[in-house]
């Protein structure tokens, strides 16, 4: 079965700061990919990055940077100088590959506040 | 990617009573899916629903309670049937796209 565990139930951080989001996946399929969303308050889900098993480079985009790493079935998420606007419950997620008919497979979420 | 309308966003309920939560896809999509969001907690999948077919539930979920309709490729509506407090939580429907789209949520309150 699959398992996704983010261990930071809460972050609260200053503005400015660098902030590191864990995500630790458990699967034995082969061929899997990994998702981090982002819900702000308002409720709605937001795509941030996408990966596949065999894509273990690591993607930068603006203030956010993913870090991939199949030997320790991680793959944790870094914002840059954090902005108030960052605060949100960021969730990731994992899923089967290669059917549209794949289930997504969450983390508990981790709870970022970013103070000013 | 997909862009997905979901109706209601939110609603506040009588105990007792059903909700049907519609959502449109703006392209036609094989597989939509319906999680629950348990207030403070992670996005817990009810069903899968395939156009032609029954839904396949979860775990933990039933179709009396919860029935689905995919009557085409694009449409799937959710109804929450005899609803009761523990029902209050978002429910949101997704599609599987590069990103695995989801709706905006539909915000239940039961009372």
């Amino acid at each position: 079965a699959q398992k996704v565990t983010q261990a930071q139930t809460e972050i609260s951080v200053v503005e400015k700061e660098d902030v590191t989001l864990d995500c630790v996946y458990e699967t034995r399929d082969t061929t899997y990919y990994l998702f981090w969303y982002k819900q702000p308050p308002s409720g709605e889900l937001v795509f941030l990055i996408r990966r596949n098993s065999f894509d273990e480079q690591n993607e930068i985009s603006g203030r956010y940077s993913w870090n991939f790493q199949k030997s320790t079935s991680s793959f944790n998420f870094t914002i840059t100088a954090s902005q108030v606007v960052d605060s949100a419950v960021y969730f990731c997620a994992l899923s089967e590959a290669g059917t549209s008919g794949s289930r997504l497979t969450f983390g508990e979420g981790t709870q970022l506040t970013v103070n000013p | 990617s997909a862009v997905i309308s979901q109706k209601p966003s939110r609603d506040i309920c009588q105990r007792g009573t059903s909700l049907t939560i519609q959502c449109q896809v703006d392209s036609q999509v094989t597989m939509m899916f319906w999680y629950r969001q348990q207030p403070g907690q992670s996005l817990t999948l009810i069903a899968t629903a395939n156009q032609g077919s029954e839904a396949t539930y979860e775990s933990g979920f039933v179709i009396d309670k919860f029935p689905i309709s995919r009557p085409n490729l694009t449409f799937s509506t959710l109804t929450v049937s005899n609803m009761s407090p523990e029902d209050s939580s978002i429910y949101l429907c997704s599609v599987a796209r590069y990103g695995y789209t989801f709706g905006s949520g539909t915000r239940l309150t039961v009372v």
